[in-house]
Parts: C-alpha cells; sequence; structure tokens
C-alpha cells in the first residue's frame, strides 16, 4: 500500500541554520506529495505540494523536490527562524483519494 | 480567503455517549474528509465524503462512526459510543471545486475539535 516516511524527531536547530527534513514514500502509480505545517494549537496548513516527478514546491522560504528516482520529497529551508518551529507532515496522495501522511517531524528553532 | 470551520473546539464527554463534531467546508468544495490525530501520533484518514455518500472509509471507521451533509453546507462526524481511545484531535478537510471535479486539487483543514473522552 501507500506509504510515507519521514526522518525521526525533534530536531533543533540555531537560527539561520539550513534545515533539511527528509521524506520518501512507497506508491503505486504516480502520487502527489505534500508538505503540511502544524503550528502549537493550530490546524494543518498546506506548505508547498508538487504533482509531478521533478517538480520543486516552494512557499516561505521553503522547498521540496519532487524525486522518483529515489521516491523522494526531502523538506529544505536555507536559514530557518524561530517561527519557523512547527511539526512538518510529508503527505502523498493519489487522485481523490485520502493523504497518507508521515509520522511528523518536530522542529525547534532556538534564537 | 475561504476556509474550513470547525465546531466545537473542544468536546469533553463520558465513555459511552454520543458526540457529534461539525464541520463547515468551503463553500464550493465537492469533496469532504475527516482525519483524526491521537496525541503525538501522526494524521490519519477517517473516512472521505462526495456525492452524498461515502466513497472510501478507513478501519478505524467502523460502525461506531458515522458521517452526514445534512443541509449543503454543514458536514458532521458521529461517534455513536464513544471509547477512551476516540480521545484525539479530528481534523475536517475539503477540496475539488466545481467545475472541476476530479477531487484532485489541494484539501483545506479546518483548525480541529480536540476530543476527550473520560
Amino acid at each position: 500500500g501507500n506509504s510515507v516516511t519521514q526522518m525521526e524527531g525533534p530536531v533543533t536547530l540555531s537560527e539561520e541554520a539550513f534545515l533539511t527534513i527528509n521524506c520518501t514514500y512507497t506508491a503505486t502509480g504516480y502520487p502527489s506529495l505534500f508538505w503540511y505545517v502544524q503550528y502549537p494549537g493550530e490546524g494543518l496548513q498546506l506548505l508547498l505540494k508538487a504533482t509531478k516527478a521533478d517538480d520543486k514546491g516552494s512557499n516561505k522560504g521553503f522547498e521540496a523536490t519532487y524525486r522518483k528516482e529515489t521516491t523522494s520529497f526531502h523538506l529544505e529551508k536555507g536559514s530557518v527562524q524561530v517561527s519557523d518551529s512547527a511539526v512538518y507532515f510529508c503527505a502523498l496522495r493519489r487522485g481523490a483519494q485520502k493523504l497518507v501522511f508521515g509520522q511528523g517531524t518536530r522542529l525547534t528553532i532556538n534564537p | 480567503e475561504p476556509e474550513v470551520t470547525q465546531t466545537p473546539s473542544h468536546q469533553v464527554t463520558q465513555m459511552g455517549q454520543e458526540v457529534i463534531l461539525r464541520c463547515v467546508p468551503i463553500s464550493n468544495h465537492l469533496y469532504f474528509y475527516w482525519y483524526r490525530q491521537i496525541l503525538g501520533q501522526k494524521v490519519e484518514f477517517l473516512v472521505s465524503f462526495y456525492n452524498n455518500e461515502i466513497s472510501e472509509k478507513s478501519e478505524i471507521f467502523d460502525d461506531q462512526f458515522s458521517v452526514e451533509r445534512p443541509d449543503g453546507s454543514n458536514f458532521t462526524l458521529k461517534i455513536r459510543s464513544t471509547k477512551l481511545e476516540d480521545s484525539a484531535m479530528y481534523f475536517c478537510a475539503s477540496s475539488g471545486q466545481r467545475g472541476d471535479a476530479s477531487g484532485t486539487d489541494t484539501q483545506y483543514f479546518g483548525p480541529g475539535t480536540r476530543l476527550t473522552v473520560l
């Protein structure tokens, strides 16, 4: 079946550090890939998405590239801020079907 | 910007009681979903709903659960007899606009209802 695996958390970084959160997936066919973010006490917000191989999704300085050959969709940001502290979820979806989420990675940025 | 809303934000109930969680999806969306997140765990799919019927459901969505779109704007999740293990954050989501009914576009999530079963 379809599944998503994220790097284990929690991740703690200093402000302005480079961020990578790894995400790999297993799916039949060609899923769409997503990163959602959950700030403390809030719901899930779409951060970025990519719908086909080699697409790059980007938003708020975050980027992720859909790599079909490595079945990966790693999240990156060049310089993180304290306000980026949140839980990040990688997810996949095929067509109109459900989202399948990874286990989430808690990110804490220290000033 | 249109958004998905959910009420209540927090619901406390006794084991065995019925609860109804309410959602107002984005008005021109056609696909509706419920997910849940047990504290500290991943977000899990419960059910999807399209054209006034369930299109997919997970193993979690047993006979204790039901969904309804009673009036064309609300989308509800009912748990008939709550159990301790039903304690979780429940998220509603919607997608798929009229004129583009593929359902393949972004799912927008509400802020969630935290259900606590005592």
